[in-house]
C-alpha cells in the first residue's frame, strides 16, 4: 500500500514567490496533518484536518500560510508571499480513527532565497 | 502548555554500546507516548508507542522504552546499537483532551561509529 505522498520533494524559490506543497494521504485515513521542521523549533504542527475539514489551524504562523483539503485524497499548503524564514522541511502525515499514530510523508524541503 | 523535552541534542556511540535517550513530558493526566525515528533523508517512522498497560514497551529493531509515570518519563533504550541506527529520534506525546496536539520533542541525533 502506498504511503503518504508529498510533492515536490525539494523546492527552491525566491522571496515573494508563491509556494504550493501537495500531499496525498493514505487511502482511508480520515486525519491529515501538516508539520514544519526546522533546526531551531523542531517539529511544529501547523494545521490538521478531519474528514477534509480544518480542525485546528492555530499553528499556522501567519496569514501568508493557507491550507486546503478539497477531498479525502488531496491537500495543499500554500505560502504567499514566501520569505526566507519559511525555509524548512514541511511534512504531511495522515492517520486513521485511532488518531494517535501518524504516518508521515517524506517531506518537502523548501528553500526561500 | 504541554511540552516534550529530549535532554540530548546529539549522542555519539560506538557500535555495540548501549543506548538510552531521555524524554520527559509535562502533563499530569492521561498521555499516549511515542518514539519516532528519522533516518537520513527519510520520513519519520514509528518505533514504538505506549497507550496503557505494561509500561515496558518493545518496538521494532530491538528498541524498547519504559514509561515511568512518577518521573513523567519515556526513555528509549537499546542494549547494543548498530551503525544502521544512526538517525534522529523524536519523542512525542498525545495529551488526552488536547484537541489532537501530538507534541514532539526537538529530537536527538544519534551517530553510531563503526
Amino acid at each position: 500500500d502506498a504511503g503518504v505522498i508529498q510533492s515536490p520533494r525539494h523546492e527552491v524559490t525566491e522571496m515573494g514567490q508563491e509556494v504550493t506543497l501537495r500531499c496525498k494521504p493514505i487511502s482511508g485515513h480520515d486525519y491529515l496533518f501538516w508539520y514544519r521542521q526546522t533546526m531551531m523549533r523542531g517539529l511544529e504542527l501547523l494545521i490538521y484536518f478531519n474528514n477534509n475539514v480544518p480542525i485546528d489551524d492555530s499553528g499556522m504562523p501567519e496569514d501568508r500560510f493557507s491550507a486546503k483539503m478539497p477531498n479525502a485524497s488531496f491537500s495543499t499548503l500554500k505560502i504567499q508571499p514566501s520569505e526566507p524564514r519559511d525555509s524548512a522541511v514541511y511534512f504531511c502525515a495522515s492517520s486513521f480513527l485511532d488518531r494517535r499514530e501518524l504516518f508521515f510523508g517524506e517531506g518537502s524541503r523548501l528553500t526561500v532565497l | 502548555a504541554q511540552s516534550v523535552s529530549q535532554h540530548n541534542h546529539h549522542v555519539i556511540l560506538s557500535e555495540a554500546a548501549s543506548l538510552e535517550l531521555g524524554c520527559n513530558y509535562s502533563y499530569g493526566g492521561t498521555v499516549n507516548l511515542f518514539w519516532y525515528v528519522q533516518y537520513p533523508g527519510q520520513h519519520l517512522q514509528l518505533l514504538l508507542k505506549y497507550f496503557s498497560g505494561d509500561p515496558l514497551v518493545k518496538g521494532i529493531k530491538g528498541f524498547e522504552a519504559e514509561f515511568i509515570k512518577s518521573k513523567f518519563s519515556f526513555n528509549l533504550r537499546k542494549p547494543s546499537v548498530q551503525w544502521s541506527d544512526t538517525a534522529e529520534y523524536f519523542c512525542a506525546a498525545f495529551i488526552a483532551g488536547s484537541n489532537y496536539k501530538l507534541t514532539f520533542g526537538k529530537g536527538t541525533l544519534l551517530t553510531v561509529n563503526p
